[in-house]
């Protein structure tokens, strides 16, 4: 079955610190990767996500993430964090066959803080 | 619409009541898709909806909870005689296209459900 863990529930790093956050899955086959990141009051925006291809994948707000298919991991990082990175980031795994199509697994989410 | 609304955005109810859950996609789309987000956990799939039919309801957590989609836009999800576990964040999200997991979802910014 498929399933996504997030080891850390809390992280805090000082503003300009460098920032990853982990995230392992547990699929059949090649998952379709995402990250989210959910701040106060907000829904859910997509980061970023990798389905084929290039195994380093760009998305926004200056984050990249790394698909290891040895490690089934998909880690989320960024080389020098803002005060308005503080939010809530899940990952998520995309089921893309059988009764299950579209729908997507999260993780349990990563909380990150900033300090000034 | 420029984005996935739901309303309430807040409601508070008491143990035994039904509760009506409002989702209004972005316009065009074609998947609905509903969540809930218990406090520390990550988001659970609850149902999909492709057009006004429901392919996948196997979320669903009970009997108790039922949801519709009416003109290819708006959901309702519906949860009879309340229980305090069913306190949560329920979430909805669109995407374009037919269930798929490459499709984006765009999430709406939830209803926190808090039953007394």
């Amino acid at each position: 079955a498929q399933s996504v863990t997030q080891p850390d529930i809390h992280i805090t790093v000082s503003e300009g610190a460098s920032l990853e956050l982990r995230c392992n899955y547990s699929y059949g086959a090649t998952p379709y990767l995402f990250w989210y990141v959910q701040s106060p009051g907000q829904g859910l925006q997509l980061l970023l996500k990798y389905f084929s291809g290039d195994t380093l994948v760009q998305g926004i707000k200056g984050f990249e993430a790394e698909f290891k298919r040895s490690q089934s991991s998909f880690n989320l990082r960024k080389p020098s964090v803002h005060w308005s990175d503080a939010a809530e980031y899940f990952c998520a795994v995309g089921a893309y066959e059988g009764s299950t199509l579209g729908r997507l697994y999260f993780g349990r989410g990563t909380q990150l803080t900033v300090w000034p | 619409g420029a984005g996935v609304s739901q309303s309430p955005s807040n409601k508070v109810t008491e143990k035994g009541k039904d509760v009506e859950l409002r989702c209004d996609p972005i316009s065009g789309h074609t998947a609905l898709y509903w969540y809930r987000q218990r406090l520390g956990q990550g988001l659970e799939f609850l149902i999909y909806f492709q057009g006004n039919s429901a392919p996948d309801k196997s979320g669903l957590p009970s009997d108790r909870f039922s949801a519709e989609r009416t003109g290819e836009s708006v959901s309702t999800l519906t949860i009879q005689r309340t229980q305090q576990e069913d306190s949560a964040v329920y979430l909805c999200a669109s995407s374009l296209a037919g269930a798929a997991a490459y499709n984006e979802q765009f999430f709406g910014p939830g209803t926190r459900l808090t039953v007394l």
